[in-house]
């Protein structure tokens, strides 16, 4: 079993909704981060969490610590945010992925 | 400010080769991390550097090895190739070693195993 599990997997959007991406983890950990990657495989850093909730733009992301949970929210969804979202927990001096939510937002 | 810079981009070698990815980080950035992304599988975690020390490696085989040089540019190098050892290899940098300092990743190396 994955240490870190994401929902939904796959994640098909109209242009302007609201999604939230979940993810779950089963240890303890001193972080979490998102990740957004492009096609062709650029990755960037979006937030890093270790407790409650932070904001850039339409992107937000909370993080509850005693329900090892935390969301990944998109407001006024776009097409250019399209992309996969990947939570990592940072452990031990390490990354523990989440399998990735792939999104497609269309206009 | 360069980013993190990966070389080569695309790799293709045969069963049983060796194979050396390399990795420059941002300036001023002391850490350096090296996972795997295979096909379906996602990222895994691979290897940690930091001020040249290996710091944590993940679960692979001996065969997956790299270095830190003093410019604290970076080596990952894979020996006795196999079929499944084909995937994107990312490096990432951040400054020091505290968790929630951000990593920013490179554009990743193709490795591709005839």
């Amino acid at each position: 079993k994955n240490e870190v599990e994401q929902s939904p997997q796959n994640l098909t959007a109209q242009e302007g909704e609201f999604i939230t991406i979940n993810c779950s983890y089963s240890v303890g950990i001193s972080a979490l981060h998102w990740l957004q990657q492009h096609p062709g495989g650029g990755i960037v850093s979006l937030f890093m969490l270790s407790s409650g909730k932070k904001k850039h733009g339409r992107l937000i992301a909370t993080i509850n610590i005693q329900e090892k949970h935390s969301s990944l929210h998109i407001t006024a969804s776009h097409p250019r945010d399209s992309a996969v979202y990947i939570c990592a927990a940072w452990r031990l001096y390490q990354f523990y992925f989440g399998t990735g939510t792939s999104l497609t937002v269309i206009p | 400010e360069a980013g993190v810079t990966q070389s080569p981009t695309h790799l293709i070698k045969t069963r049983g080769q060796q194979a050396t990815l390399r990795c420059s980080p941002i300036s001023g950035h002391t850490s350096v991390y090296w996972y795997q992304q295979a096909l379906g599988l996602g990222l895994q975690f691979l290897l940690w550097y930091d001020e040249g020390e290996e710091r944590n490696r993940g679960n692979f085989p001996p065969r997956f090895s790299g270095r830190q040089f003093p410019n604290y540019s970076s080596e990952l190098n894979v020996n006795a190739l196999e079929l499944e050892d084909s995937a994107l290899y990312l490096c990432a940098s951040s400054f020091g070693t505290d968790y929630d300092q951000p990593q920013h990743f490179g554009d990743g190396t193709r490795l591709s195993i005839l």
